[in-house]
């Protein structure tokens, strides 16, 4: 059964350190793998990763995923309170597959002044 | 260009009841999922329509059902609610189901 598991499940920091996220997957005839930020509702996309070892970045996140090992990591430095959310890793499958999205249980992430 | 509404945001409903939810779908998206959220947990995929036809569904019994409109608009009607049925129901819309999900800010639905 196609899974994808996040870890950790919560994380307390305080403002300025650096985070990192570990997101695992197995999927069948994987493709991609999308990181979401949730703040109270709507998840916002943050990045779509295709290829190993690319990273992907933006302001002070970045991404990257190993295909090889089946996982990827979202890093965040010098965060802030802003940070304070949800941050859930999710899979596609293909349309003939329902093309539904496979998400990990996401990480709680909260950034103590 | 719009983004996904979802309506209501929180509703209270009883054991035994049904209600629908409702999702306009992003300007330019032919593709509607819902998801269903409960707390302290990722989202689960419940079904997926495209151009007005169920494309996929997730692990959900028959008492969860749907509709997508010519609009694209889609509803999301559950019969004989269940506590466990408490959750956010997310509606997410895409051109086609491969990437470029937009999601709604959900409705919170408390069964009681």
């Amino acid at each position: 059964e196609d899974k994808v598991v996040q870890s950790p499940l919560s994380l307390v920091v305080h403002e300025g350190d650096t985070v990192t996220l570990n997101c695992s997957y197995e999927v069948t005839n994987f493709r991609s793998l999308l990181w979401y930020k949730q703040e109270k509702k709507a998840p916002t996309f943050l990045f779509m990763l295709t290829s190993s070892g690319i990273e992907k970045k933006s302001g002070r996140l970045s991404s990257i995923l190993d295909k090889k090992e089946l996982f990827s990591i979202l890093n965040i430095t010098a965060t802030q309170t802003g940070d304070s959310a949800i941050y859930l890793c999710a899979v596609p499958t293909p349309y003939n597959q329902g093309g539904k999205l496979i998400f990990g249980q996401g990480t709680e992430l909260s950034v103590k002044p | 260009e719009t983004g996904v509404t979802q309506s209501p945001t929180h509703l209270i409903k009883t054991r035994g009841q049904q209600v629908t939810l409702r999702c306009s779908s992003q300007s330019g998206h032919n593709t509607v999922s819902w998801y269903q959220q409960a707390l302290g947990q990722g989202p689960q995929f419940i079904f997926q329509y495209y151009r007005e036809e169920e494309n996929g569904r997730g692990n959900f019994p028959p008492r969860f059902s749907g509709l997508q409109f010519p609009n694209y608009s889609s509803e999301l009607n559950v019969n004989a609610l269940e506590l466990d049925d408490s959750a956010l129901y997310l509606c997410a819309s895409s051109y086609g189901s491969g990437y470029g999900y937009t999601f709604g800010s959900g409705t919170r639905l408390t069964v009681v």
